[in-house]
């Protein structure tokens, strides 16, 4: 069966410092992948997505950047930390199914 | 892709039947609705989704008027466990479109 996974779960870091996030999936291969932010008390919003190694689609300009390195490896990077970058971010895949996504467990990173 | 409206948040007794409505007015001929939910701190999690006609799974049944301008999740029998904020998407089918709104959040009482 497919899994996963990222971490760390969670993260407490300061301003102007480096990020990263990292996810991976097992039991599939070639998945979308997408990386979501929820802030406190607001929706998903999708930052990134996936198609294949090295192809990453950007949906919201922003001070994070996305890298697939590997089939099943997607990692959400940042070389300085915002205050609103706060939130709990999501790496998910996407199923056989028809509009169908995988959410991993979530990262809640909290930027002092 | 269409828009929906979720009443921002139910409550449902117990063992009792919680019924989430959702308005998606707007809604093409090729656009399926979703389901999905949210507990605390943890990633969403698909329950169903339906094109024209009524669906259900081990989970949930969804309830599609004629128009399809509007939806009915059910939740036959609700438990403590089902507390979750429950999302309601329209959707070409296209995974890299879904758009999570602020859901439905529904409160299970003992």
């Amino acid at each position: 069966s497919q899994t996963i996974h990222q971490w760390p779960a969670t993260l407490v870091q300061p301003v102007g410092s480096p990020l990263s996030l990292e996810c991976t999936v097992e039991g599939t291969s070639n998945p979308n992948l997408y990386w979501y932010r929820q802030a406190a008390g607001r929706g998903l919003q999708l930052l990134f997505y996936s198609v294949g190694i090295g192809q990453i689609s950007s949906e919201v300009p922003q001070n994070l950047s996305a890298s697939r390195p590997q089939d099943r490896q997607f990692i959400l990077s940042s070389k300085k930390l915002l205050l609103s970058d706060s939130g709990f971010y999501l790496c998910a895949w996407s199923g056989t199914r028809r509009g169908e996504l995988f959410f991993g467990e979530g990262s809640r990173l909290t930027v002092l | 892709d269409a828009k929906t409206t979720q009443p921002t948040s139910m409550d449902c007794a117990e063992g009792r039947a919680a019924n989430l409505p959702c308005n998606h007015s707007t809604i093409s001929g090729n656009e399926y609705v979703y389901w999905y939910r949210q507990i605390h701190s943890q990633g969403p999690q698909y329950i169903i989704h339906g094109l024209k006609n009524n669906e259900t799974n081990e989970m949930a049944s969804l309830i599609i008027t004629e128009d399809r301008k509007s939806s009915t999740l059910i939740l036959p029998h609700a438990t403590l466990r089902d507390t979750a904020v429950y999302y309601c998407i329209v959707n070409t089918g296209t995974a890299s479109k879904l758009t999570f709104g602020t859901g439905t959040r529904l409160q299970v009482t003992l």
